[in-house]
């Protein structure tokens, strides 16, 4: 198992712009997943990456994948003050791998 | 609905007191988690679970204890060996080896020792 490392670590940002945040990892992947975590509350998954996708979108999410870089970068269009949380990136090798979180980005959006 | 339900959602816990958190899950996944959350830090596996009957240490596991007898269930128990067992506990489920689909997670229950 791998942690992802996210950067920022936090992040501030008006309501209505876009908010990006990073991953990187340092070994080859199956896939990887981000997570969002609100305030006192347990992970929501938002969004999973195979290895082979360079991007993928959900919603107001965009994902994209650089498996050359090792790296992953999550979009969050037209944020929303709901949009407050910290997200995590997981890295996984795929089967029965645990996923290992890191600090996560801790996206703050004002109203 | 399916999820994951965690209980208590607060639990405070005497010094030398065991205590025990439970998780259910009607996902009807395989595999089960529990990870640690301190203030500000990511989530530290304690324990997991492939499989009924079988479960293995996570990188946290020395005060813990777990239990897998049903595949719904997989309550944990901090024991009085665990020195500084407040913070925040998330259960979670997985079909293993299923590459579609990511993590479902309970809503955490915090311990607090007073």
């Amino acid at each position: 198992s791998q942690q992802g490392e996210e950067d920022p670590q936090a992040l501030s940002i008006q309501e209505g712009e876009n908010a990006t945040m990073n991953c990187s990892y340092k070994t080859s992947i199956n896939n990887l997943q981000w997570y969002r975590q609100n305030s006192g509350r347990g992970l929501v998954h938002l969004i999973l990456i195979r290895s082979n996708e360079r991007e993928k979108h959900s919603g107001r999410l965009r994902v994209t994948l650089d498996t050359s870089k090792k790296s992953s970068s999550l979009l969050i269009t037209a944020s929303r003050a709901a949009d407050t949380a910290s997200y995590f990136c997981a890295p996984s090798q795929g089967g029965s791998e645990k996923l290992v979180f890191g600090k996560g980005t801790k996206l703050t959006v004002n109203p | 609905d399916g999820g994951i339900t965690q209980s208590p959602k607060y639990l405070f816990r005497k010094e030398g007191q065991n205590v025990t958190l439970s998780c259910e899950q009607n996902l009807n996944h395989d595999a089960m988690y529990w990870y640690r959350q301190d203030p500000g830090q990511g989530l530290r596996l304690i324990y997991y679970s492939q499989i009924v009957n079988d479960f293995q240490k996570g990188d946290i596991a020395e005060g813990y204890s777990v239990s897998r007898e049903k595949k719904e269930s997989f309550p944990l128990t901090v024991t009085s060996a665990q020195k500084n067992p407040t913070a925040f506990y998330l259960c979670a489920s997985s079909i293993p080896g299923h590459t579609n689909y990511g993590y479902t997670f309970g809503s955490g229950t915090r311990l607090t020792v007073v």
